[in-house]
């Protein structure tokens, strides 16, 4: 069965200061892989995926993600962060290599400090 | 805004009881899914219908029960409530199981049983 680690539960950063943000997943195949933000009451929106191809992906809101897969991770990395950037984020895996029946991490919660 | 509406926002209910969940899938999506956000067992995939068939099954309990209707919105149905029911409930659709594009979620429904 897949699965999907975020080591770092809680993260401060300052404004303006790079991030990244760590992610571990443990499949058999190659996997689908995505990153999804959640605000404070609100839903998960998608801020960038991984199927194939090209191992270095682009995002919304000036977030980035490589796919390693010698190491078995996908980490979400953005070069300057916004005070707006503050949220939880998931990491999560496509059960039986697709897009469906998602398996998520545990979330990493991003706090900004001015 | 996903697209993804989910109704109600709150639910309080005591335990014993039994509550529906509704949700509209994003327009031209076919395909709904439903996921449980608690604080113990995280995110974690219930179930998912695709154009009114059920199509895959995830940790959902024999207390629960689904369905997609021929206009495609959904509803989750919750019955005999423990207090370890109380949790944020995600309604998410696609395009198609199976695809490469991915899901969308809703804002939720914060089920509390008291």
């Amino acid at each position: 069965a897949q699965s999907v680690t975020q080591p770092d539960i809680h993260i401060t950063v300052s404004e303006g200061a790079s991030l990244e943000l760590r992610c571990n997943y443990s499949y058999g195949a190659t996997p689908y892989l995505f990153w999804y933000v959640q605000s404070p009451g609100q839903g998960l929106q998608l801020l960038l995926k991984y199927f194939s191809g090209d191992t270095l992906v682009q995002g919304i809101k000036g977030f980035e993600a490589e796919f390693k897969r010698s190491q078995s991770s996908f980490n979400l990395r953005k070069p300057s962060v916004h005070w707006s950037d503050a949220a939880e984020y998931f990491c999560a895996v496509g059960a039986g290599g697709t897009a469906s029946k998602l398996t998520f991490g545990t979330g990493t919660r991003l706090q900004v400090t001015l | 805004d996903s697209g993804v509406t989910q109704t109600p926002k709150h639910l309080i209910t005591a335990t014993g009881q039994r509550v529906t969940l509704r949700c509209s899938p994003r327009s031209g999506d076919l395909s709904v899914y439903w996921y449980q956000q608690s604080l113990d067992q995280g995110l974690q995939f219930l179930i998912q219908y695709y154009n009114g068939e059920e199509r895959a099954k995830g940790n959902i309990l024999e207390r629960f029960s689904a369905q997609q209707f021929p206009d495609l919105h959904s509803e989750l149905n919750l019955s005999s409530l423990e207090l370890g029911d109380s949790a944020l409930y995600f309604c998410a659709s696609s395009v198609a199981p199976g695809e490469s594009s991915p899901l969308h979620f809703g804002n939720g429904t914060r089920l509390t049983v008291t």
